[in-house]
């Protein structure tokens, strides 16, 4: 079946202005995570949703970060005002959903959207 | 709290030999473990994961790991190395338990294997 799939690929972006990022998971799966990739930090968490909630946000960076998901699918990550700092890959992943062992763990990545901030 | 330390960043080996990729944890419960492959302009894919089921685990590729509670560690390995295993290889953890029962992911910082002719 599809995988999860990420738009836009690639993004330039001027400092200070606005954008956003979609990831579309798996059909079927209830949890949805979002990763940054940077050349300085790794890949680090950013926020988990199951279904449309978000329990742990603790990873977005700042207030200007910010992330939603509509009918238990769909998920936009909006970074506003961004800096050169921003720039990275950042990644979406899905999985079955919320509890431990098994098919429920494994988690499933995008190919990621490359953001790059002049 | 939880940390995954990849030993090597960088690991070249000849093509045919045996592959060895390092990887000590810390985690204050019972963690699951996975090993991701990251080719160069593609997403993560997932090798293999331990969960708490048999210690030796094998994964895609001829690819394995052992998990082993008393070291602390779970080293990736591979008997005979292929060129197209040549990508960076992360070693993650996740502990349900400790991050209040949904599955976020520590990742460590990334092992890039080399492979030669």
């Amino acid at each position: 079946g599809a995988g999860v799939s990420q738009s836009p690929s690639n993004k330039v972006t001027e400092k200070g202005k606005d954008v956003e990022l979609r990831c579309d998971p798996i059909s079927g799966h209830t949890a949805l995570y979002w990763y940054r990739q940077s050349l300085g930090q790794g890949l680090e968490f950013l926020i988990y949703f199951q279904g449309n909630s978000a329990p742990d946000k603790s990873g977005l960076p700042s207030d200007r970060f910010s992330a939603e998901r509509t009918g238990g699918s769909v998920s936009t990550l909006t970074i506003q005002r961004t800096q050169q700092e921003d720039s990275a890959v950042y990644l979406c992943a899905s999985s079955l959903g919320f509890g431990v062992g098994g098919a429920y763990e494994t988690q499933y990545f995008g190919p990621g959207t490359r953001l790059l901030v002049l | 709290a939880q940390s995954v330390t990849q030993l090597d960043s960088h690991v070249s080996v000849s093509e045919g030999t045996p592959v060895l990729l390092r990887c000590n944890y810390s985690s204050s419960y019972s963690p699951s473990l996975f090993w991701y492959v990251q080719h160069p302009n593609k997403g993560l894919q997932l090798l293999l994961k331990y969960t708490s089921a048999a210690t030796l685990v094998k994964g895609i590729n001829g690819f394995e790991a052992e998990f082993k509670k008393s070291e602390t560690s779970f080293h990736l390995t591979k008997p005979s190395a292929h060129m197209s295993d040549a990508a960076e290889y992360f070693c993650v953890v996740s502990d349900p338990l400790f991050s209040g029962g949904y599955n976020k992911l520590i990742f460590g910082a990334g092992t890039r294997l080399a492979v030669h002719p």
